[in-house]
């Protein structure tokens, strides 16, 4: 799977839109990118993932850029519940990868009031 | 719908002592997993399962065991506990089928103390 690159840190106000970007430049061309987050320690909850479209969910907004080297996760709207640990995985969908995931380092978002 | 069920919480051992710890899922997910996370770091597979009955190894096997009896229950067991394994263990599962597949859905995690 290829390596994911992510800012360590990153603040937001609340009710703001937060942008966490994600650098995956050696991305195969069946590889999707996946975001994950952790709660406070909590077990990593699932948010969104996609392979070269961009995809919205209730949760948040996936960014592709065309050439797929990078990602942009969106959480439109920022609440203090937001603030969380977030990875950016890549991962095969051709049933090789036996849904191994990879966790990096994460960014940890903290939502400010 | 509990989802994913891992017992117990929270757990103290002393070096060189056995413990095993359950995951329970009822989603019928064919694929399960067991990750430890230290701190600061991101999860690390320990062992997986594609189906009842099979089990591979994962990134850090060492030290531990599993066992997939029954499709929903995944074990990992601890045969004799070392301080290294002070962790928070995770267990997850997860519907894969060539091309297709559901998100992973992750316990609450089991933390593990070794003194």
């Amino acid at each position: 799977d290829a390596k994911t690159t992510q800012p360590p840190s990153m603040d937001c106000a609340e009710g703001r839109a937060a942008n966490l970007p994600c650098n995956h430049s050696t991305i195969s061309g069946n590889e999707y990118v996946y975001w994950y987050r952790q709660i406070h320690s909590q077990g990593p909850q699932y948010i969104i993932h996609g392979l070269k479209n961009n995809e919205t969910n209730e949760m948040a907004s996936l960014i592709i850029t065309e050439d797929r080297k990078s990602s942009t996760l969106i959480l439109p709207h920022a609440t203090l519940r937001d603030t969380a640990v977030y990875y950016c995985i890549v991962r095969v969908l051709d049933g090789t990868s036996y849904g191994k995931l990879t966790f990096g380092q994460g960014t940890i978002l903290t939502v400010h009031p | 719908n509990a989802g994913v069920t891992q017992t117990p919480k929270f757990r103290v051992l002393k070096t060189g002592q056995s413990m095993t710890l359950l995951c329970a899922q009822d989603m019928n997910h064919e694929y399960m997993y067991w990750y430890r996370q230290d701190p600061g770091m991101g999860l690390r597979l320990i062992h997986y399962s594609v189906g009842e009955g099979t089990t591979a190894k994962g990134e850090v096997p060492d030290g531990y065991n599993v066992s997939r009896l029954k499709k929903q229950n995944f074990l990992l067991g601890l045969e004799s506990a070392a301080p290294s394994q002070t962790s928070v263990y995770f267990c997850a599962s997860s519907y894969e089928a060539g091309g297709a597949s559901t998100e992973a859905f992750f316990g609450q995690g089991t933390r593990l103390t070794v003194v």
